[in-house]
C-alpha cells in the first residue's frame, strides 16, 4: 500500500513562511486525495485542507483560510502546503493523509514551531 | 460547522474488561459519514473503524462500531494493554471534517 512521507517542517517566526512537501511511495498516487491534518502539542486533531486527485482544493477556512495553500505534483508523486503569515496558534505536527473516502493512511508528521 | 463531543474524556479500566466509547454529532450525520481512529503517543492516527461500524484493515474484531443519527459508540470488548490510547470519532458529512476531542483510554 501506499506510503507517504512529510518533510518541510521547522522552527519560523511569526508572520513568516513555510512550505510542508507530502511524498508518496506508489505510482498510482495520482489517483487519490490527499488531506492535511494538524495537531497542536498535547491537542486534538484538526483537518486542515483536502487536495482532489485532480487538483480542485478545499480548506478550513476558519483556521487557514487565505494563509494556506495546497497543490500537487502527481509527477512527482508529491503534494505541497504552502504556509503563509503564519502565527504561534499554527503550531503544530502536520500529517499528511491519503483519502479514501476517510483518513485512510496517515504519514508521521513533521512539526512545524512558529516562535520568535 | 459540525461540532463531534465525545465522552468520557478518560476511560479506567482493567485488561479484559469492555470499553464503551461514546461520540455525539451537533447535527445528523449520515451512517457512511463517522469514522473512528486511535492514537498511540508519539505515533500517527490509525483508521480504525469507518462509515460508522466497519473495521479498517488488519483491526481485530474485539474493536466495533455502531450508531446512527447524532449517536455513535465504538466498543472495545476486551482490552489488551496495546489497547492504551486516544480515540477520535471524526464525521465526513460536509466540510469541513471535524474530530471529536478525544477519549484516553487507559488499561
Amino acid at each position: 500500500q501506499v506510503e507517504l512521507v512529510e518533510s518541510g517542517g521547522g522552527g519560523v517566526q511569526p508572520g513568516g513562511s513555510l512550505r510542508l512537501s507530502c511524498a508518496g511511495s506508489r505510482i498510482s498516487f495520482g489517483t487519490f486525495g490527499i488531506h492535511w491534518v494538524r495537531q497542536a502539542p498535547g491537542k486534538g486533531l484538526e483537518w486542515v485542507s483536502f487536495i482532489r486527485p485532480e487538483g480542485t482544493t478545499l480548506y478550513h477556512e476558519d483556521s487557514v483560510g487565505g494563509r494556506f495553500t495546497v497543490s500537487r505534483d502527481n509527477s512527482k508523486n508529491t503534494v505541497y502546503l504552502q504556509m503563509n503569515s503564519l502565527t504561534d496558534e499554527d503550531t503544530a505536527m502536520y500529517y499528511c493523509v491519503k483519502d479514501n473516502p476517510v483518513l485512510e493512511i496517515w504519514g508521521q508528521g513533521t512539526m512545524v514551531t512558529v516562535s520568535s | 460547522e459540525i461540532v463531534m463531543t465525545q465522552s468520557p474524556a478518560t476511560l479506567s479500566l482493567s485488561p479484559g474488561e469492555r470499553a464503551t466509547l461514546s461520540c455525539r454529532a451537533s447535527q445528523r450525520v449520515c451512517s457512511t459519514c463517522l469514522a473512528w481512529y486511535q492514537q498511540k503517543p508519539g505515533q500517527a492516527p490509525r483508521l480504525l473503524i469507518y462509515a460508522a461500524s466497519t473495521r479498517a484493515t488488519g483491526i481485530p474484531p474485539r474493536f466495533s462500531g455502531s450508531g446512527s443519527g447524532t449517536d455513535f459508540t465504538l466498543t472495545i470488548s476486551s482490552l489488551q494493554s496495546e489497547d492504551s490510547a486516544v480515540y477520535y470519532c471524526q464525521h465526513n458529512e460536509g466540510w469541513p471534517w471535524t474530530f471529536g476531542q478525544g477519549t484516553k483510554v487507559e488499561i
